[in-house]
């Protein structure tokens, strides 16, 4: 089955903890990206790759690391969470990422930082 | 400043009605736009796009419709389907600009049945 897969689905932390979201797609796309979901903002992208060794800062970057080391994985690093970053974040992937590609999207991680 | 905005939070229609969501944007590149539908607790799916050459696309139940001069596009829904409540989001891109997508903030479709 095509999909997006993102761990944890859910993590509580504290501020200033390291800490990894691991996304991974089994459908061979040269695209992935990185969304945080906040109220009434809908989706921002954070980071996105057009390819391996390749990544782009999106709208909202700040305090936020990616690499793409291999085509199938895109890690989103916080190396030093804040309370600001307390989001629901979504992996998105897609062919090569042009505007008429839809990306697929993984079912969200939930962080909370304390 | 939003690029994309929806601004109609939630909209509530009765099944088997018309339901129109709307989305206006700023920015005169984006070339291409997407409607993507999200469920509670998982990502969203793609539903249907429209290139900036033309002015509607429709797939089944849904078309969307898009007014340039207006920077104004609508996705209409017929016959609405309790199945369809959900949230929507506008999407734009611009090739020129590295393929950063833009989202809006989303607006909650109640079908009532």
């Amino acid at each position: 089955e095509a999909q997006v897969t993102q761990n944890p689905r859910y993590l509580i932390t504290v501020t200033g903890k390291k800490l990894t979201v691991t996304c991974s797609q089994n459908m061979n796309h040269e695209y992935m990206s990185w969304y945080r979901q906040d109220p009434g903002l809908g989706l921002r992208q954070i980071y996105y790759s057009m390819n391996v060794e390749v990544t782009d800062k999106g709208d909202v970057p700040e305090g936020y690391k990616v690499s793409r080391k291999e085509k199938r994985n895109f890690p989103l690093i916080l190396e030093s969470p804040s309370p600001n970053q307390t989001s629901l974040y979504f992996c998105a992937s897609s062919w090569a990422g042009r505007g008429n590609q839809p990306q697929h999207f993984g079912d969200g991680t939930r962080l909370s930082i304390l | 400043d939003q690029q994309v905005k929806q601004n109609s939070p939630s909209l509530s229609v009765q099944e088997g009605r018309i339901s129109i969501l709307n989305c206006d944007y700023t920015n005169s590149m984006f070339d291409y736009f997407l409607w993507y539908k999200k469920y509670p607790a998982e990502g969203p799916t793609f539903l249907i796009s429209i290139s900036s050459i033309k002015d509607k696309n429709e797939d089944g139940r849904f078309t969307v419709f898009l007014n340039k001069s207006a920077k104004h596009l609508s996705l209409h829904i017929v016959p609405s389907q309790p199945g369809d409540s959900a949230v929507y989001f506008c999407a734009a891109s611009a090739a020129d600009y590295g393929q950063n997508f833009v989202f809006g903030p989303g607006t909650r479709l109640s079908v009532l049945p």
